[in-house]
């Protein structure tokens, strides 16, 4: 079983949608968790970044962490052509170094 | 431009020769990580470096990959007698002192084909 999934997609909205992104996982040493953009060919982008159980808000997005179910979610309200990207969620130990990450999910935002 | 920077950004290789890529954390991280990513697979972590000490290196294959971060210039990555299978992407990620939880930044990647 792998430490977190994802589900892959492709995902295809059109402009203006909320979307939710999600992952789960099976590891309760997970403590941090991150959300990442990668654009094609380009590198991970880090988009939020949350410690504890709840929402955390910025902008157009916003994060959820649910640790007694052990699952998490991004949402984008008002989705725009340019949020089209793969999004990465990744987690983290406390004590550790590495980042485990899902394995991706491409959205397309339709104008 | 102070993000982290990797170089090449494409790399072609003959099967049996030697890789080398490179990369440089953003300015005041001295804390240095290694990804791969395969076709269609997501981020796989593979060594955690500071300067002159490689911290975690549970990640990586036991033969052929090497990882250096020496005191002055950048971090290395380095595959000798390269195969097909090491075809992929390979990510640098970078963070500031080690608290707990400090975020770790990506650059762009080198992405590396075996020919």
């Amino acid at each position: 079983q792998k430490e977190v999934e994802q589900d892959p997609g492709p995902l295809s909205v059109p402009e203006g949608a909320i979307v939710s992104l999600n992952c789960t996982y099976s590891n309760s040493a997970f403590q941090y968790f991150m959300w990442y953009r990668q654009y094609s060919r380009k590198g991970p982008e880090l988009l939020m970044y949350t410690y504890s159980s709840g929402n955390k808000e910025d902008g157009r997005f916003t994060a959820q962490v649910d640790k007694s179910s052990k699952y998490i979610s991004l949402f984008i309200r008002d989705s725009q052509p340019s949020d089209s990207a793969t999004y990465l969620c990744a987690m983290k130990e406390t004590s550790g170094s590495r980042l485990t990450f899902g394995e991706g999910t491409q959205l397309t935002v339709n104008p | 431009n102070a993000g982290v920077m990797q170089n090449p950004r494409h790399l072609v290789r003959r099967r049996g020769q030697e890789a080398r890529l490179r990369c440089s954390p953003m300015k005041g991280h001295s804390h240095v990580y290694w990804y791969r990513q395969l076709p269609e697979e997501g981020l796989k972590f593979m060594v955690y470096l500071q300067k002159e000490n490689i911290i975690d290196e549970s990640g990586m294959p036991k033969e052929r990959f090497s990882a250096e971060f020496p005191k002055e210039g950048p971090s290395i990555l380095r595959i000798q007698q390269v195969v097909r299978g090491d075809s992929a992407a390979y990510f640098c990620a970078s963070s500031a002192v080690l608290l707990e939880g400090q975020p770790q930044h990506f650059g762009d990647g080198t992405r590396l084909s075996i020919l």
